[in-house]
């Protein structure tokens, strides 16, 4: 089965910038997913086909998606971007889908 | 607006069978070009996909829960259904339903959820 790794947690201080990476085999061969959900909430997508933003997504939200590794960047990083992320891929072969561990990320 | 709202009982005893429903609106699940699928996480921890369907019946099943696990829809209700058999403690979850554009990868939007506890 196919695995996708995140770190547990990530630390920024307010108006830094916040990296979050998720790890997958030639994860650079697949469209990459990223979902924020906040306490209590659904997830909600924020990066869609790596580095494409839905409608009404900041633009301090961006991905990028190469080789074995896939990135969300959060910029200028507020308190209101404390929140778990997810990454998530589909895989073809199988027609599965698969989410990342999952990464808490912590305003200072 | 597609939205989606989940529903069913809330405590499930042990080897029983867990059953929901997720009610669509906004948009018709006949002909319309979307997959509905399923989406658990247990208290605490991370996403897992259970399964999706196709309006047509056409289904998709995790690998790791195929066994124990059916999703249905019906077009007359407008909703699906998700169930789970043979509950333990381990199937104690937030249970979201989501749906899939046809031709994309992502699940956009999402219910709510629902907690499901196994105990008995």
């Amino acid at each position: 089965s196919y695995v996708l790794t995140q770190p547990p947690s990530v630390s920024v201080a307010p108006g830094q910038t916040a990296r979050i990476i998720c790890g997958g085999n030639d994860i650079g061969s697949k469209s990459v997913h990223w979902y924020q959900q906040k306490p209590g909430q659904a997830p909600v997508l924020v990066v869609s086909y790596d580095d494409k933003r839905p409608s009404g997504i900041p633009e301090r939200f961006s991905g990028s998606n190469s080789g074995d590794t896939a990135t969300l960047t959060i910029s200028r990083v507020d308190a209101g971007d404390e929140a778990d992320y997810y990454c998530q891929v589909w895989v073809r072969t199988s027609d599965y889908y698969v989410f990342g561990t999952g990464t808490k990320v912590t305003v200072l | 607006q597609l939205q989606l709202q989940e529903s069913g009982p809330g405590l499930v005893k042990p080897s029983e069978t867990l059953s929901l429903t997720c009610i669509v609106s906004g948009i018709s699940i006949r002909g319309s070009s979307y997959y509905w699928g399923w989406i658990r996480q247990p208290p605490g921890k991370g996403l897992e996909w259970i399964g999706n369907i196709y309006y047509t019946g056409s289904t998709y099943y995790n690998p790791s829960l195929k066994s124990r696990v059916t999703v249905s829809v019906d077009t007359s209700k407008n909703q699906f259904s998700l169930k789970v058999t043979s509950v333990t403690a381990a199937d104690t979850a937030l249970y979201y339903c989501a749906s899939v554009k046809e031709g994309d990868t992502l699940f956009d939007p999402w219910g709510q959820g629902t907690l499901v506890t196994v105990s008995s």
